[in-house]
């Protein structure tokens, strides 16, 4: 089966620029979410959708982060305006039934 | 809040050597313990899981213990080979059906 797909692989902009990254699952699972990496660090989860609607979104800087699914298939997440603490690795996953699948990641730089 | 904590942070062994990663987690409700291995570029990569009616899980060079009542578990890889080496995660559920917490991550360098 295909994995999940993120797009773009790498981005970089400038602080108090928006970006938005893309996230196609694994056709079937309703369960997707969007974790953020930093450098040396575990993922640590943004936003967790199940088919369409949010489940948890405790941790998203609501500020400026924002995410929806529409449909219940893809995802956008978006940043906006970026920090500089914001430079990570954004990671989708998806699953139907316990095990994570993950996309390779977007590299986001913010200078 | 809930968290999982994982040692060590780095670890280098010799190739055909065994490794052991440890982690411990909070939440009593936490059932499920996946096992992630990433490579430099890529996203994690599951490797081997246990639920927790199960005390141990082996695939191949590759077990996964858990100590229910101490809340830890852990992984151990026999027979290092060189292409091991990856940084490796573990992560527990938050409650019986919540989204996974990650540890910190160890990495695991084996040399030839």
């Amino acid at each position: 089966e295909a994995g999940v797909a993120q797009s773009p692989r790498y981005k970089i902009i400038e602080k108090r620029q928006s970006v938005a990254f893309w996230c196609n699952p694994i056709s079937g699972h309703a369960t997707l979410y969007w974790y953020q990496q930093i450098l040396g660090q575990g993922p640590k989860l943004l936003i967790q959708f199940q088919n369409n609607g949010v489940v948890d979104d405790s941790q998203l800087p609501k500020d400026r982060f924002s995410a929806e699914r529409l449909k219940g298939v893809d995802s956008t997440l978006k940043i906006q305006p970026a920090k500089l603490e914001d430079s990570a690795v954004y990671l989708c996953a998806s699953s139907f039934f316990g095990g994570y699948t993950f996309g390779s990641g977007t590299r986001l730089t913010v200078v | 809040g809930e968290n999982v904590e994982q040692h060590p942070s780095t670890l280098s062994v010799q190739e055909g050597d065994s490794a052991v990663i440890k982690c411990t987690y909070s939440d009593s409700a936490s059932n499920y313990f996946p096992w992630y291995k990433q490579e430099l570029g890529k996203g994690p990569q599951l490797i081997i899981d246990i639920r927790s009616n199960v005390g141990e899980k082996k695939d191949q060079r590759i077990a996964v213990t858990l100590n229910k009542t101490a809340k830890h578990f852990s992984l151990h890889i026999t027979e290092t080979q060189p292409e091991d080496s990856a940084v490796y995660f573990c992560a527990a559920n938050l409650g019986s059906q919540g989204n996974l917490i990650f540890g910190k991550g160890t990495k695991l360098s084996v040399k030839p």
